[in-house]
């Protein structure tokens, strides 16, 4: 079946610490983002690609990185420079073109820092 | 700049009773409308998505309207069940703006089915 793959389903980080957000997508999806849900808020764009090797910042890019070495795969790296990690991040994709019909979402990853 | 207001934030109700969830948007150009599902700890699964031309548009036991001109929306939900706790979010996208950056989310209204 497709869809997209977001690993681990639970991750927790130490201060200081750099962690990875895995996003896989086996659509053909052109296009990739990254968002964070906190509770009691809409979800917010952190990154999005749109093309392999290309990607542009989000609303709330500050602290976080992103790569597209792949189209199938989208990772996102919390860096120790966001200060208020916790949050559950949604991985989605969608089809290029059109009216956007083909938007899904992942089934998050829930960070916590200890 | 551009705002997407859920109502109410929560609603309880008992099984079996119908329900409707409104949304009021700013949204300009506006291109289309969704309505999403997110069950606890997963992400959000899509129910409706509505254009401009179109006034309702039914899933099962959803129906989502569209009024244009108001710039409302509303999802209502027709013999609820216990697997319709969750909550309902609502998206506005944006003409001329690809991809993500063009969507504007509201932040949700949390649903409690109660047996």
């Amino acid at each position: 079946d497709g869809g997209i793959t977001q690993s681990p389903k639970y991750l927790f980080r130490k201060e200081g610490q750099n962690v990875t957000l895995s996003c896989e997508q086996n659509l053909n999806h052109d296009a990739m983002y990254w968002y964070r849900q906190d509770p009691g808020q809409g979800l917010r764009l952190i990154y999005y690609s749109q093309i392999v090797n290309d990607f542009q910042k989000g609303d709330i890019a500050e602290g976080y990185s992103v790569s597209r070495e792949k189209k199938e795969s989208f990772p996102l790296t919390v860096t120790s420079a966001q200060k208020n990690p916790t949050a559950f991040y949604l991985c989605a994709s969608i089809s290029q073109g059109g009216t956007d019909y083909g938007y899904t979402f992942g089934s998050g990853t829930r960070l916590t820092v200890v | 700049k551009n705002q997407v207001e859920q109502s109410p934030q929560s609603l309880i109700i008992l099984e079996g009773k119908n329900c409707t969830l409104q949304c009021n948007y700013t949204v300009s150009p506006f291109s289309n409308l969704r309505w999403y599902k997110q069950d606890t700890g997963r992400g959000p699964v899509s129910l409706t998505i509505m254009t401009f031309s179109e006034n309702t548009k039914s899933n099962g036991r959803y129906t989502a309207t569209l009024d244009a001109d108001t710039k409302q929306s509303s999802l209502h939900i027709t013999a609820s069940q216990l697997s319709d706790s969750a909550s309902y979010i609502c998206v506005v996208s944006a003409t001329g703006r690809g991809g993500a950056d063009g969507l504007t989310f509201g932040k949700g209204t949390h649903l409690i089915i109660q047996p």
